[in-house]
């Protein structure tokens, strides 16, 4: 119950195209859906996130959807470039105390110039 | 630059042996969580620490153990190393104040074990 599954495990997408990464989770208790971005030999970094309240939240090119009755998000890259190829991570938090994230299985992305 | 220092960022031992990780996290931060990083599993939650006490344990293993000190830092030691081990190690920090707390995790750029 504490998974967050995600796909694809990788995704190829040409420059300017549209780059569309699925999460889903099982607890309901969930209430903070973020995504990270990691660099190669960097540490993940919030790229965006959302709560329960709002289906949906844009940041430039950046766009989560959020299905709460089918427990389900989404990360949307609008107009892909090649300097968005690195590995993208859900995530998920339910306790405001501890705040711990339990994560996706994460996803290359690679954009093609 | 996220703010949290982790030491070292390479490590190679041999199996059976000890190691220690040290995190700095982000100035007044007061929780400090450590995640594994591994190619088959992505990220897992081992174990977070706020003000010095333990908060929250996830998959972490009896050979590990971690701690927070009272200037905050905290280090994760590894003991009786395995093959399986060799992983990348990263420390994240929140929360200068839980009531200010927006959820978000600031990460190390990791350390990185390799067991042989």
């Amino acid at each position: 119950q504490q998974q967050v599954k995600q796909s694809p495990q990788s995704l190829i997408v040409q420059k300017g195209g549209i780059s569309i990464i699925n999460c889903a989770y099982e607890n309901t208790a969930f209430d903070y859906f973020p995504w990270y971005q990691q660099f190669p030999g960097k540490g993940p970094a919030l790229l965006i996130a959302i709560r329960p309240d709002v289906s949906e939240k844009k940041e430039g090119r950046f766009t989560i959807s959020f299905n709460k009755s089918a427990k389900q998000f989404s990360l949307h890259i609008m107009d892909s470039q090649p300097g968005d190829s690195a590995t993208y991570f859900c995530a998920a938090s339910h306790d405001g105390a501890t705040n711990k994230l339990i994560f996706g299985t994460g996803t290359l992305l690679a954009v093609q110039p | 630059d996220s703010g949290v220092t982790q030491t070292p960022k390479h490590l190679i031992t041999a199996t059976g042996q000890r190691v220690t990780l040290r995190c700095s996290p982000r100035s007044g931060d007061l929780s400090v969580y450590w995640y594994q990083q591994s190619l088959d599993q992505g990220l897992q939650f081992l174990i977070q620490y706020y003000n010095g006490e333990e908060r929250a344990k996830g998959n972490i293993l009896e050979r590990f153990s971690a701690q927070q000190f009272p200037d905050l830092h905290s280090e994760l030691n590894l003991s009786s190393l395995e093959l399986g081990d060799s992983a990348l190690y990263f420390c994240a920090s929140s929360a200068r104040h839980l009531a200010a707390n927006t959820g978000e995790l600031f990460f190390g750029e990791g350390s990185r074990l390799t067991v042989l």
